[in-house]
């Protein structure tokens, strides 16, 4: 039973052409990441939302943005896709952020963004 | 400066032997460390959290360590199988209540041959 689910799962645009990926959660979780995942690298944290509030990374481009219209779903956005935003973007939520108790995060399958 | 190192960046094993991957952060305050599973092309899963006051912790075949004082971990995999072939990420979460921080190590890419 899928927990984390995002769609599409590849994901093929053009350069400098608006893409959305999307991401759903049946867990009912409080926090909602997207991560950036280059080949070989490690996943790195674009923003999260605890509940409403977007917290975004200091070092997130602009043209990176996200939506949670709900507690359910929520959305990346990226606004002129650049050749070096082609990478793996993974979803990921939490019960609460990791300053607390260690909630698990659970990770969505990813989706894989292609810029041509 | 909050940071996570693996070693070693790659490994491989033929299928039944155990092996040991490595973790070792700076970071500041500790608040807990996970041991997470990625396949290729997949997103990660857990495998294991530590807080600051445990120091073993086993999932099946998975054993991680914790020394909180030398800030080292270790993930210690019996009886490997093909399955295994993945990466292994640790992830140490950093901060106070009211902080959201993981930190990820750029893990170490296990290949398990038959």
């Amino acid at each position: 039973d899928a927990m984390v689910i995002q769609n599409p799962r590849y994901q093929v645009t053009q350069f400098g052409k608006p893409v959305t990926l999307s991401c759903s959660q049946t867990l009912n979780h409080n926090v909602m990441y997207w991560y950036q995942q280059k080949s070989s690298q490690a996943p790195k944290l674009l923003f999260h939302y605890y509940d409403k509030d977007f917290n975004n990374e200091a070092d997130t481009p602009d043209n990176f943005q996200s939506r949670r219209p709900n507690t359910s779903f929520c959305f990346l956005d990226i606004r002129s896709p650049g050749l070096g935003d082609a990478a793996m973007y993974l979803c990921a939520t939490s019960r609460d952020g990791p300053g607390g108790p260690p909630y698990e995060q659970y990770f969505g399958p990813g989706t894989r963004l292609t810029v041509t | 400066k909050n940071q996570v190192e693996q070693s070693p960046q790659s490994l491989i094993i033929l299928e039944g032997k155990n092996c040991t991957l490595q973790c070792n952060y700076t970071v500041s305050p500790f608040s807990n460390l996970r041991w997470y599973k990625q396949d290729t092309g997949r997103g990660p899963v857990s495998l294991t959290i530590m807080t600051f006051s445990e120091n073993t912790k086993s999932n099946g075949r998975y054993t991680a360590t914790l020394d909180a004082d030398t800030k080292q971990s270790s993930l210690h995999i019996t009886a490997s199988q093909l399955s295994d072939s993945a990466s292994y990420i640790c992830v140490v979460s950093v901060g106070a209540s009211g902080t959201y921080k993981y930190i990820f190590g750029t893990g170490t890419r296990l290949k398990v041959l038959a």
